[in-house]
C-alpha cells in the first residue's frame, strides 16, 4: 500500500528528554513536512524538505531538529529547548515543487509529563 | 504577513442541515487554496481551487473560490453525522512551497 506512516502513534516522555518522531513515504514524492497542531491553532510548520540532504526552518522550528538522509525518510527530532512540546505532530509530503497537494500521515501525538 | 482565517470556528447542525464554511486568505503570489477534512487524525484532501468563480463538487460537497474579495467557501448540503469533522483551508505560500493553514472550522453534526 502506498502513503505516509508515522510512528508512533503515541509518545510519552519525561521533561528534559529529547524524542525523535518517525515519518517515512512510499510515494516517491520529493517534498516532506512537519507540522505541529495545538487546539484551536490550526497547523503550523516546523521544518520542510523539498529534496534530500535539504530542508529549511518553518514558522515554529525552535527546539526541533530534522533530517533527510534518504527520500523516503524525514524524522523529527523535539529537543529538551522545545518549551511546550506536547502537541499533535503532523507529517505530510507533496510530489514536486509544482503541485500544491500535500497528504498527511496518521499522526504521532507526544505527551510530555 | 500571509493570513488564513476560517469561520465560523465551530458549527452545530443536525442532519439534513446544509452549511457553509468561510475561508478568508491573505497571501502573497496566490496559487491555489485546498480544503481538507481532518476527523480523528490525518487530514484529508477534498478540494484544490485555483480559478475563480468554478464550482468543485464531490457529491454533497462543494466549494467556490472568488479571488477577487479573497475568500472560498465549502457547502455541505444534506448533512449527515460523518460529516462531523475539522474542517481545515490552506493557502500555499508564495516561493516557500509551504502552506498556511487557517484554524479549522469543527462541525458537529447532530442525528
Amino acid at each position: 500500500d502506498g502513503g505516509i506512516t508515522q510512528s508512533p502513534k503515541y509518545l510519552f516522555r519525561k521533561e528534559g528528554q529529547n524524542v525523535t518522531l518517525s515519518c517515512e513515504q512510499n510515494l516517491n514524492h520529493d517534498a516532506m513536512y512537519w507540522y505541529r497542531q495545538d487546539p484551536g491553532q490550526g497547523l503550523r510548520l516546523i521544518y520542510y524538505s523539498q529534496i534530500v540532504n535539504d530542508f529549511q526552518k518553518g514558522d515554529i522550528a525552535e527546539g526541533y531538529s530534522v533530517s533527510r538522509e534518504k527520500k523516503e525518510s524525514f524524522p523529527l527530532t523535539v529537543t529538551s529547548a522545545q518549551k511546550n512540546p506536547t502537541a499533535f505532530y503532523l507529517c505530510a509530503s507533496k510530489r514536486e515543487r509544482s503541485t500544491d497537494t500535500q497528504y498527511f500521515g496518521p499522526g504521532t501525538r507526544l505527551t510530555v509529563l | 504577513e500571509d493570513k488564513v482565517v476560517q469561520s465560523p470556528l465551530s458549527l452545530v447542525v443536525h442532519e439534513g442541515d446544509t452549511v457553509t464554511l468561510n475561508c478568508s486568505y491573505e497571501v502573497t503570489n496566490f496559487r491555489s487554496l485546498l480544503w481538507y477534512k481532518q476527523e480523528k487524525k490525518a487530514p484529508t484532501f477534498l478540494f484544490m481551487l485555483t480559478s475563480s468563480g468554478i464550482e468543485k463538487k464531490s457529491g454533497r460537497l462543494s466549494s467556490i473560490l472568488d479571488k477577487k474579495e479573497l475568500f472560498s467557501i465549502l457547502n455541505i448540503t444534506a448533512t449527515q453525522t460523518g460529516d462531523s469533522a475539522v474542517y481545515l483551508c490552506a493557502v500555499p505560500r508564495g516561493n516557500n512551497n509551504d502552506m498556511r493553514f487557517g484554524a479549522g472550522t469543527r462541525l458537529t453534526v447532530k442525528p
